[in-house]
């Protein structure tokens, strides 16, 4: 089974609310990353947490991980139409040479 | 798309026939990897190579096999593609274990 598990499936807010998205992973890892794919294309990164680190930021994005509860969410602040995507969080394992995603969240923005 | 170029874009296939997938890099990555894509199931690792030749299964491997004699290649083939097959594949490449991902555009295909 996959080891990363987002929460929620899909998220629908209006534009300028903030949004948080879970991941949930079952073995220890080294880092967590956060993806986001467009319809139809490619996934891109958006960052990485080592896993002796708690929190960090990136413009209008928040990553907390808690490795004590494998877990991790995404806050995206002040939402615009264009964060309107698929977002992804991948684990590697611990240690395995792999890069597992989970199922994803799929996040609306609303105008 | 950080050099990664997928082969072919668009293919429809006979049930039984093989097909072959191209992932074409060229940023000297050592890690490359296949996945699969189907609505309720996000990305699933079918293979993945972290060097030429070395290359291990992921979590849905039965029915494909790869194959890496260069670096800037990954070779994705179906022996004798099935209808559950049918899905978007997509190529990622990684300078390190753990590292960001990049992804290609993707691979659409059917098997009817």
């Amino acid at each position: 089974s996959q080891q990363g598990e987002e929460d929620p499936q899909a998220l629908s807010i209006q534009e300028g609310e903030n949004a948080t998205m879970n991941c949930s992973y079952k073995t220890s890892i080294n880092n967590l990353q956060w993806y986001r794919q467009n319809s139809g294309r490619g996934l891109v990164h958006l960052i990485l947490i080592r896993s002796n680190e708690r929190e960090k930021h990136s413009g209008r994005l928040r990553v907390t991980l808690d490795t004590s509860k494998k877990s991790s969410s995404l806050l995206i602040t002040a939402s615009r139409a264009a964060d309107t995507a698929s977002y992804f969080c991948a684990t590697d394992g611990g240690g395995a040479q792999k890069l597992v995603f989970g199922q994803g969240t799929r996040l609306t923005i609303n105008p | 798309d950080a050099g990664i170029t997928q082969s072919p874009r668009h293919k429809v296939t006979e049930t039984g026939t093989p097909v072959t997938l191209r992932c074409h890099q060229t940023e000297n990555h050592r890690y490359m990897y296949w996945y699969r894509q189907d609505p309720g199931h996000g990305l699933r690792l079918i293979h993945y190579s972290y060097g030429v030749k070395d290359t291990d299964k992921g979590e849905v491997s039965d029915g494909y096999s790869v194959s890496r004699s260069k670096t800037e290649d990954f070779l994705l083939t179906l022996e004798s593609a099935t209808s559950s097959q049918t899905s978007v594949y997509f190529c990622a490449i990684s300078v390190g274990q753990g590292s960001e991902a990049f992804f290609g555009q993707g691979t659409r295909l059917t098997v009817v």
